[in-house]
């Protein structure tokens, strides 16, 4: 069965106090692995996309990598407005998208 | 670009009533299309898909429906709701590149 587990569920963070976000995932056939920023009551923005293992895509204070069992979602200085929850979605054969639970992360000024 | 058209933003329903959220797209021809549930402090549960018109997958039986009468509408229904039918629910795409773009959810109380 398809899984997709994310850890911690909350981080709070000081503002410049660098950290990271787990994705760990058991699927069959990985197409790729998404990364979204989803702030309360809207809908997820796009952040990175890795295909296979080794890659890493970096973005202002995130950087995102890929193993082949999990991806980190790295933060670096973080900012208060870099607070919201950050989900992981694994795309498998067949079209489907599965997410994570999601890491709801708090930096506090 | 690729957008997401989903309303209403906000739903009460009493329990038994029926419901129909529509959503449409727009920037990009046949895409596939997803209805997610995303209940509090939960992730996004995937509740179906679909790769052209009539063509729908369910991923977990529940009180739900979906249709797709046209390449860029998807519609989820229910002829009766039920109180664990409410949460927040999102409409995503995936069209020329393969990332999802969602959007704005509705979110849906049933009492």
């Amino acid at each position: 069965e398809d899984q997709v587990t994310q850890s911690p569920e909350a981080l709070r963070l000081q503002e410049g106090e660098s950290s990271s976000l787990n994705c760990s995932y058991t699927v069959s056939g990985l197409r790729g692995l998404f990364w979204y920023r989803q702030d309360p009551g809207k809908g997820p923005e796009f952040l990175f996309t890795l295909y296979s293992a080794g890659e890493e895509k970096e973005k202002e204070r995130l950087k995102a990598t890929l193993t082949k069992k999990e991806s980190f979602l790295h933060i670096t200085a973080p900012k208060p407005e870099d607070s919201a929850t950050y989900l992981c979605a694994v795309q498998v054969p067949g079209n489907q998208f599965y997410f994570g639970t999601g890491t709801s992360l708090t930096v506090i000024p | 670009s690729q957008t997401i058209h989903q309303w209403p933003a906000t739903l009460v329903q009493p329990v038994g009533s029926p419901l129909s959220l529509e959503c449409t797209v727009e920037g990009t021809s046949n895409p596939n299309l997803y209805w997610y549930r995303q209940a509090a402090g939960r992730g996004l549960q995937l509740l179906f898909y679909s790769v052209g018109i009539g063509q729908i997958s369910s991923e977990v039986p529940q009180n739900l429906s979906a249709s797709r009468p046209q390449d860029r509408q998807f519609i989820l229904s229910s002829k009766k709701l039920l109180l664990s039918d409410s949460g927040f629910y999102l409409c995503a795409g995936r069209g020329t590149n393969e990332k999802l773009f969602f959007g704005s959810g509705t979110q849906l109380s049933v009492l």
